[in-house]
C-alpha cells in the first residue's frame, strides 16, 4: 500500500535556485496539501487544492506555487529558493468532509543554503 | 481562527507508567480534533479522532483521548507506556472548513 508518495526525499538547494516537489496518492482522494514543518512550530499548511483543477493559499504560501497536475498528483514549486524554506515539506491528502482523516507522506527534506 | 495548544514540549515517564500528552484548542462551532505521531524521519501517522459521540475515543497502539467540550481539551493517554512510545505528537483541530490546524507538537521519552 503505498498510500502518499513524495520525492525526492533529500535535496539540498544553492539560494536562488529552482525544483520541484512532486506528491502522488493512490487512495482516490479529492484533497490534497502542502505542509511544512519547522521545529517548535508543528505543520503549516503551504497551499491546498479541494478538488482537481482547484488550489487554495494556506497559511504560508509566499515564494511558492502548487500544480493540480490530476486527481492523483500535487506538485509544490519553488521557483527561487531561499534560505527561509530550508524545511521539511509533508504532502497529505484526504477524502472530502472535515470529519475526515487526513494522511501524510514520509517527507522531504530541503536545505537551501 | 482556530488554534490549537500543546502547553507541555517534553513529556517523560517510566515505561510500564500512565502516559499523558495534553492539548487544548480554539475553534469556531464543532471541532474534528485529531492525534498524529512522528517517528524520527517519518511522517506523520494518524492515531484517533474525535468528531462526534462518545467523549472517549480509542485508537492505535493502545491509546486513547478524551473530548471536554467546557474544558476545551482533548488530552492523548495511555494507561501503560512502553519505550517504543518515544516519539513526537502532534494535536490538531478542524472547524467547518478545509484547514487543520496543528499545534507545535510534544516530544515523549519513555525511559525503561
Amino acid at each position: 500500500n503505498a498510500g502518499v508518495t513524495q520525492t525526492p526525499k533529500f535535496q539540498v538547494l544553492k539560494t536562488g535556485q529552482s525544483m520541484t516537489l512532486q506528491c502522488a496518492q493512490d487512495m482516490n482522494h479529492n484533497s490534497m496539501y502542502w505542509y511544512r514543518q519547522d521545529p517548535g512550530m508543528g505543520l503549516r499548511l503551504i497551499y491546498y487544492s479541494a478538488s482537481e483543477g482547484t488550489t487554495d493559499k494556506g497559511e504560508v504560501p509566499n515564494g511558492y506555487n502548487v500544480s493540480r497536475l490530476n486527481k492523483r498528483e500535487f506538485s509544490l514549486r519553488l521557483e527561487s529558493a531561499a534560505p527561509s524554506q530550508t524545511s521539511v515539506y509533508f504532502c497529505a491528502s484526504q477524502t472530502g468532509g472535515s470529519g475526515n482523516t487526513i494522511y501524510f507522506g514520509e517527507g522531504s527534506w530541503l536545505t537551501v543554503v | 481562527a482556530q488554534s490549537v495548544a500543546q502547553p507541555e514540549d517534553q513529556v517523560n515517564v517510566a515505561e510500564g507508567n500512565p502516559l499523558t500528552v495534553k492539548c487544548t484548542y480554539s475553534v469556531s462551532g464543532n471541532p474534528y480534533l485529531f492525534w498524529y505521531v512522528q517517528y524520527p524521519n517519518r511522517g506523520l501517522q494518524f492515531l484517533l479522532k474525535y468528531i462526534t459521540g462518545d467523549n472517549l475515543v480509542k485508537g492505535s497502539y493502545g491509546f486513547e483521548a478524551e473530548f471536554n467540550k467546557s474544558q476545551t481539551s482533548f488530552h492523548l493517554k495511555k494507561p501503560s507506556a512502553l519505550v517504543s512510545d518515544s516519539a513526537l505528537y502532534f494535536c490538531a483541530v478542524r472547524g467547518g472548513d478545509y484547514k487543520l490546524s496543528f499545534g507545535a507538537g510534544t516530544t515523549v521519552t519513555v525511559r525503561a
